[in-house]
């Protein structure tokens, strides 16, 4: 079956690090999604991995292992508006992207 | 801007009545598109994928008859709730491969439909 999981919870401050991981076991794989949520709001685009390794793209990087069936989100210098779910999704081998239940961010000041 | 686009992006409607929600690509021909909903506080769940010229084929548990989804063109797919119900009030939101995108069947998602059925 398809599982995606990925913590549903995490809190970080204002101008810090954080990591949001994601492991996945799905019928086949043809890439990751990680995608940002704001409340009430559809999900907006932030990155798509599909070979290994670490993909930069400003203050956000997301990395993939596929051997592991894993991924993580990595935001840097976190800012107040960066408060928000983040959905990992992956895309399997028809082409769904099935959604993690996504880990909701809250920024400290 | 966005190249997919959904209407309405908010609809009320009384229970026992039937809406429809359109998702147009704007910029290209998608042959494909998916249909999700998400309930408050949950993730998306995907509902069906819909393609063009056949049926759709739809997730297990969702009904069929209920949410009639058609794809007349390559560039429109509609979702219908037929009979709706205060518990069908969600939001849904639909995505449209781009087979012939740079980056190859790039995905776009729409803005989302708010139905509130009272």
């Amino acid at each position: 079956g398809q599982n995606i999981d990925q913590p549903t919870e995490m809190t970080a401050t204002e101008g810090a690090i954080v990591q949001i991981n994601c492991t996945y076991q799905t019928s086949g794989f043809n890439g990751l999604f990680w995608y940002q949520q704001h409340a009430g709001e559809a999900p907006t685009f932030l990155s798509y991995n599909v070979l290994d390794g670490l993909e930069e793209k400003g203050r956000f990087s997301s990395f993939l292992s596929r051997s592991k069936g894993y991924s993580y989100l990595l935001l840097k210098e976190l800012q107040m508006k960066d408060s928000a779910s983040y959905l990992c999704a992956v895309r399997d081998e028809n082409d769904k992207i099935i959604f993690g239940k996504g880990t909701r961010l809250h920024i400290l000041p | 801007g966005a190249v997919v686009s959904q209407h309405p992006s908010r609809v009320i409607c009384k229970s026992g009545t039937s809406v429809k929600i359109e998702c147009r690509s704007l910029d290209f021909q998608a042959t494909t598109m998916f249909w999700y909903r998400q309930f408050p506080k949950q993730s998306l769940m995907l509902m069906a994928t819909s393609n063009e010229g056949s049926k759709a084929t739809y997730e297990q548990g969702v009904e069929k008859d209920k949410f009639l989804i058609n794809h007349a063109s390559l560039t429109l797919s509609t979702l219908t709730v037929t009979s709706a119900h205060p518990e069908d009030s969600s939001f849904y939101i639909c995505s449209a491969r781009d087979p012939n995108s740079i980056l190859g069947n790039t995905i776009y998602f729409g803005e989302g439909s708010w139905l509130t059925v009272v």
